[in-house]
């Protein structure tokens, strides 16, 4: 099985345009969940979508950040209007959804602007 | 809220030392509590996790035990290898609903010297 696939691997932007961060679960595994991680800093929660909903959207910046996890195809984390405070590492995470379950992560999308 | 928080590093030992990185929580409920390492330029990676109180984690010679009266999950190695070089996080899991949602510490930079 492969596991949680995250693209591009480094993206760079420069102020203004948008970044699209896109994240592939493990397979059958319908809870994704997105991470920021600041240089030597830890992980803050942004946001925890099921299939075509958003569950919980409480660490996610209210203007410029969106996400999406349509039924077909891979989560969509999408920045717009991107500024030097964005960049960061991203990573998303899966998992089935019970409690115990531990979260599956991708190897992250390092963002830079410049 | 759900909170963990754990020591700050870093942390630097000498290969072959005894290791304990300390992590307490605020929880309401019963979560379940995990450790996951970071390698350079990875994402996490669960190294163990315990599902109830009095519950004992391990993996690789990492110990981890559940204490919900002083509501702790301290990380233990008897004796710790240059390979060991990473960022611990440790983190519990929100259950409501049908749903989960895990929070992570702040992280702990670990480094062996030869």
């Amino acid at each position: 099985n492969a596991g949680v696939m995250q693209n591009p691997r480094h993206l760079v932007r420069r102020r203004g345009q948008e970044a699209r961060l896109r994240c592939s679960p493990v397979k059958g595994h319908s809870h994704v969940y997105w991470y920021r991680q600041l240089p030597e800093e830890g992980l803050k929660f942004m946001v925890y979508l099921q299939k075509e909903n958003i569950i919980d959207e409480s660490g996610m910046p209210k203007e410029r950040f969106s996400a999406e996890f349509p039924k077909e195809g891979p989560s969509i984390l999408r920045i717009q209007q991107v500024v030097r405070g964005d960049s960061a590492a991203y990573f998303c995470a899966s998992s089935p959804g019970e409690g115990s379950s531990p979260l599956h992560f991708g190897n992250g999308t390092r963002l830079t602007v410049t | 809220g759900n909170s963990v928080t754990q020591m700050e590093g870093p942390v630097t030992l000498s290969e072959e030392a005894f290791l304990t990185i300390n992590c307490t929580y605020t929880a309401t409920g019963y979560p379940s509590l995990f450790w996951y390492v970071q390698y350079p330029g990875e994402g996490l990676q669960l190294l163990l996790k315990a599902t109830k109180a009095d519950d004992k984690g391990s993996n690789k010679g990492f110990e981890a035990t559940y204490r919900k009266e002083t509501t702790s999950f301290h990380l233990e190695k008897g004796s710790v290898q240059v390979s060991d070089s990473a960022v611990y996080f440790c983190a519990l899991s929100e259950v409501y609903s049908s749903a989960s949602k895990i929070i992570f510490g702040s992280g702990t930079r670990l480094s062996i010297r030869p």
